[in-house]
């Protein structure tokens, strides 16, 4: 059974940093590009970042980028997303994500919440 | 970037009812699209990719069709399980994009 589990979530002060990790089991996890989605309260869902299997690639959305990086440890099947900057509007549920073929997100882990306020 | 527009943001439907959210990128899209149902307080689920292909578990009264720019999801028997929020999503070039959500409602 496919198992994500995210962590590092919490209260940050505006401008501060936060690194997420996503704990992955079930599956051949270097196998597999995986991505990070948010949800701010209340709000639609955000792709934020993505990266390909081999780590060699990564992709961001243009509300985080030069402020965000996705990374990943294929030795320890663990993703992770570096948060830089922090600003209020950062404030979301943040859910790690399993690709499928490039193109959807197959499998989600029950999230992390981010609060950025002072 | 490809911004996906849902129509429409909210549905008021009864159970049996036929039900039919819209789905529309900005360009075309082949038929890279998914779509996913949220519950309160839960993780996204997908039920339909690559438009019209069902995931396994999911319900046959779930369909999607579409191609290039228009996609529709439909719900052949609306259930009561059924009540949450849809959203459609693409990936082009490596960027992907949700749309904004249509949350369905039990008349």
């Amino acid at each position: 059974e496919v198992q994500l589990v995210e962590s590092g979530g919490g209260l940050e002060n505006p401008g501060g940093s936060l690194r997420l990790s996503c704990a992955a089991s079930g599956f051949t996890f270097s196998g597999y590009a995986m991505s990070w989605v948010r949800q701010a309260p209340g709000k639609g869902l955000e792709w934020v970042s993505g990266i390909s299997a081999s780590g060699g690639a990564t992709h961001h959305a243009d509300s985080v980028k030069g402020r965000f990086t996705i990374s990943r440890d294929n030795s320890k099947n663990t993703l992770y997303l570096q948060m830089n900057s922090l600003r209020a509007e950062d404030t979301a549920v943040y859910y790690c994500a399993k690709d499928r073929h490039g193109s959807y997100f197959e499998n989600w882990g029950q999230g992390t919440l981010v609060t950025v306020s002072s | 970037d490809i911004q996906m527009t849902q129509s429409p943001s909210t549905l008021s439907a009864s159970v049996g009812d036929r039900v039919t959210i819209t789905c529309r990128a900005s360009q075309s899209i082949s038929s890279w699209l998914a779509w996913y149902q949220q519950k309160p307080g839960k993780a996204p689920k997908v039920l339909i990719y690559a438009a019209s292909t069902l995931e396994s578990g999911v319900p046959s009264r779930f369909s999607g069709s579409g191609s290039g720019t228009e996609f529709t999801l439909t719900i052949s028997s609306l259930q009561p399980e059924d009540i949450a929020t849809y959203y459609c999503q693409q990936c082009t070039n490596y960027l992907c994009s949700f749309g904004q959500g249509t949350k369905l409602e039990i008349k």
